[in-house]
């Protein structure tokens, strides 16, 4: 059984930083491009960041670029978004989501995602 | 950056109604689309990709066409499990994008 879990959400006030983890199983981690989605509450989908299978490739939005960074460890099989200089606007839900197919084009596999809450 | 747009915002059906969402690319994507169901509280689930491809265990009441830039999502004869959030994503390019939802509830 496919298992994605993420963790390391917090509240944690503006400019602060944090990291999030994602563990997976059942499936063949190193052979999946992993991505970071999130949902501000009540909200839509926001794409966050891509990682190749390899970990030589990475990809942001524009809302995160230079502030957050992902990485992975493919012994461990588990991804990592860290964090910096949080926003009140990053607040959400942050899931990490499989891509295994052409082109990384669409994510089959979902966690429950982590909540993040940036507040004074 | 590509934007996706999505029609109608919200429907309202009963159960074996057919059900159509359209979802449309500020750009020429090819099939580069994916659609997605999501469930309060719950993460989104993959129905189809490139366009057109029912995902593994996806009922075959749900259905994807189009090509470029108008794409639809088409539920045949909609379940009570199918109340929810649908949402359309684009794999052109990065970022990658996802159109602002469709909520189907319960007439």
């Amino acid at each position: 059984e496919v298992q994605l879990s993420e963790s390391g959400g917090d509240l944690v006030q503006p400019g602060g930083s944090l990291r999030l983890s994602c563990a997976a199983s059942g499936f063949t981690f190193s052979s999946y491009a992993m991505n970071w989605v999130r949902q501000a509450p009540g909200k839509g989908l926001e794409w966050v960041s891509i990682i190749n299978d390899s970990g030589g490739s990475t990809y942001y939005a524009d809302s995160v670029k230079g502030r957050f960074t992902v990485s992975r460890d493919n012994s461990k099989n588990t991804v990592f978004l860290q964090m910096n200089s949080l926003r009140v606007e990053d607040t959400a839900v942050y899931y990490c989501a499989g891509a295994g197919g052409s082109g990384w084009s669409h994510f089959d596999y979902w966690g429950q995602g982590t909540l993040v809450t940036v507040s004074s | 950056d590509i934007q996706m747009t999505q029609s109608p915002s919200s429907v309202s059906a009963s159960a074996g109604d057919r059900v159509t969402i359209t979802c449309r690319a500020s750009q020429g994507i090819g099939s580069w689309l994916a659609w997605y169901q999501q469930k309060p509280g719950k993460p989104p689930k993959l129905l189809i990709y490139a366009a057109s491809t029912l995902q593994s265990g996806v009922p075959s009441r749900f259905s994807g066409s189009g090509s470029g830039t108008d794409f639809t999502l088409t539920i045949s004869s909609l379940q009570p499990e199918d109340f929810a959030t649908y949402y359309c994503q684009q794999a052109n390019s990065f970022p990658r994008t996802f159109g602002p939802g469709t909520k189907v509830d319960i007439k």
